[in-house]
């Protein structure tokens, strides 16, 4: 079974917008990942936030985490083609070292 | 410096066969982790290996499979193949069990005809 949910599932924006992707989860965690993953093809690490952080920022990727609400989101500023792609929240549960995924968010960002 | 590596890229079996999926890990790093991704949907966690041993599993039968080698490099077997393990089969590593980031590899796409 799955964990985190993403939301929305898919988003269709123009080159220059900010696309902005939230995350649920259900248990208690020890930190919380983002990856995306271009055209069914491995997946890679974006930005790693610990449950003791609530923000934290990567060039144009910006990340927050709610532990009181179980949510986090991912904010990419100023969007390009090639950020086409999925995007898959995963928690860490603690003690486990073990990425739990969501279904992802599919982003389209149109020239 | 070599990230992870999956082989095959591809593969096509029949119902009933048996498959060996093969990942060797991104350099310096010991723990491997197998995941597997139905079409539009987010992987799924099988198990993980660290010291050739399985240290985790998730929710997936005993004919899913594994082992590590000294190299750390690992194998995923499956047995039986059903149509419904068709899927992306994706190999992750990392250093130690520490909840660090995982490095994934390209994954091996497996037909069940």
């Amino acid at each position: 079974s799955q964990q985190g949910e993403e939301d929305p599932q898919a988003l269709s924006i123009q080159e220059g917008e900010n696309a902005t992707m939230n995350c649920s989860y259900k248990t208690s965690i020890n930190n919380l990942q983002w990856y995306r993953q271009n055209s069914g093809r491995g997946l890679v690490h974006l930005i790693l936030i610990r449950s003791n952080e609530r923000e934290k920022h990567s060039g144009r990727l910006r990340v927050t985490l709610d532990t009181s609400k179980k949510s986090s989101s991912l904010l990419i500023t100023a969007s390009r083609a090639a950020d086409t792609a999925s995007y898959f929240c995963a928690t860490v549960p603690g003690g486990y070292n073990k990425l739990i995924f969501g279904a992802g968010t599919r982003l389209a960002v149109h020239p | 410096d070599a990230g992870v590596t999956q082989s095959p890229t591809h593969l096509i079996k029949t119902r009933g066969q048996q498959v060996t999926l093969r990942c060797s890990p991104k350099s310096g790093h010991d723990t491997v982790s197998w995941y597997q991704q139905a079409l539009g949907q987010g992987p799924q966690f099988i198990f993980q290996y660290y010291e050739e041993e399985e240290r985790q599993r998730g929710n997936f039968p005993d004919r899913f499979s594994g082992h590590q080698f000294p190299n750390y490099s690992s194998e995923l077997n499956v047995n039986a193949l059903l149509l419904g393990d068709s899927a992306l089969y994706l190999c992750a590593s990392s250093w130690r069990t520490e909840n660090l980031e995982q490095y994934f590899g390209p994954g091996t796409r497996l037909t069940v005809t």
